[in-house]
């Protein structure tokens, strides 16, 4: 399968412990995003890397939220000391270039925190 | 900022029927659109874009979707819908320059299309 892999699938995590995602996205790819979907709603822009810059965060992103692309290749979201609030499914997208090239997305990582 | 708008929750179409899945947007400069799907526990998965040319545009599964610059909008249609078609539709929008724009892609809350036998 050449598509964007994450994993896990699916995460449950008491409150305040941390946890991390990881994100495999198409091998070519020099882009590569991090989205938040809750239930009822599209997705939501957390931060952008071109090859391993981390070029945008979103306010979103609060500063127990890292992310992190090592040699611009896979990825890494940690949320530390989670909170209720962050359940919801995190999706990772990765693309090609320039801008009007299409954003393929993973399967997502549904985090439950209880 | 840029941001998109689908005013309807959900749609629902008979089969056969023809569907329409509603969007308008708003960005600073000219946009790139795209249409998303998304089944139950699956990640989305791309439709069709506009970039430039032809208002209309041709994509996946037989949808099609048109620009309509003065009226901001980029709906998704498609001419005789199926059982299958049924999911959430996502809109998204990004800013083609710089200026004031981001190159993030922006989305929609979404549509939820139910399409009946």
């Amino acid at each position: 399968d050449t598509g964007v892999s994450q994993n896990p699938r699916h995460k449950i995590t008491k409150r305040g412990q941390n946890v991390t995602f990881r994100c495999d996205p198409i091998s070519e790819h020099n882009r590569l995003y991090w989205y938040r979907q809750t239930l009822g709603q599209g997705p939501e822009f957390l931060t952008y890397f071109q090859n391993e810059a981390q070029l945008e965060k979103s306010r979103l992103l609060s500063d127990r939220f890292s992310a992190e692309r090592p040699k611009g290749s896979f990825s890494t979201l940690e949320i530390q000391r989670t909170e209720q609030g962050d359940s919801a499914m995190y999706l990772c997208a990765s693309s090609l270039g320039t801008g009007n090239n299409e954003a393929f997305f993973g399967q997502g990582t549904r985090l439950t925190v209880v | 900022a840029q941001s998109v708008a689908q005013p309807e929750d959900q749609v629902n179409v008979a089969e056969g029927n023809p569907l329409t899945v509603k969007c308008t947007y708003s960005v600073s400069g000219n946009p790139y659109l795209f249409w998303y799907v998304q089944y139950p526990n699956r990640g989305l998965q791309f439709l069709l874009k506009y970039i430039t040319g032809d208002n209309l545009v041709k994509g996946s599964y037989g949808f099609e979707a048109e620009f309509n610059k003065s009226q901001t909008s980029f709906h998704l249609k498609k001419p005789s819908a199926l059982v299958s078609d049924s999911a959430l539709y996502f809109c998204a929008v990004r800013d083609r320059g710089r200026s004031g724009g981001s190159y993030i892609p922006t989305f929609g809350r979404g549509t939820s299309l139910i399409v009946h036998p």
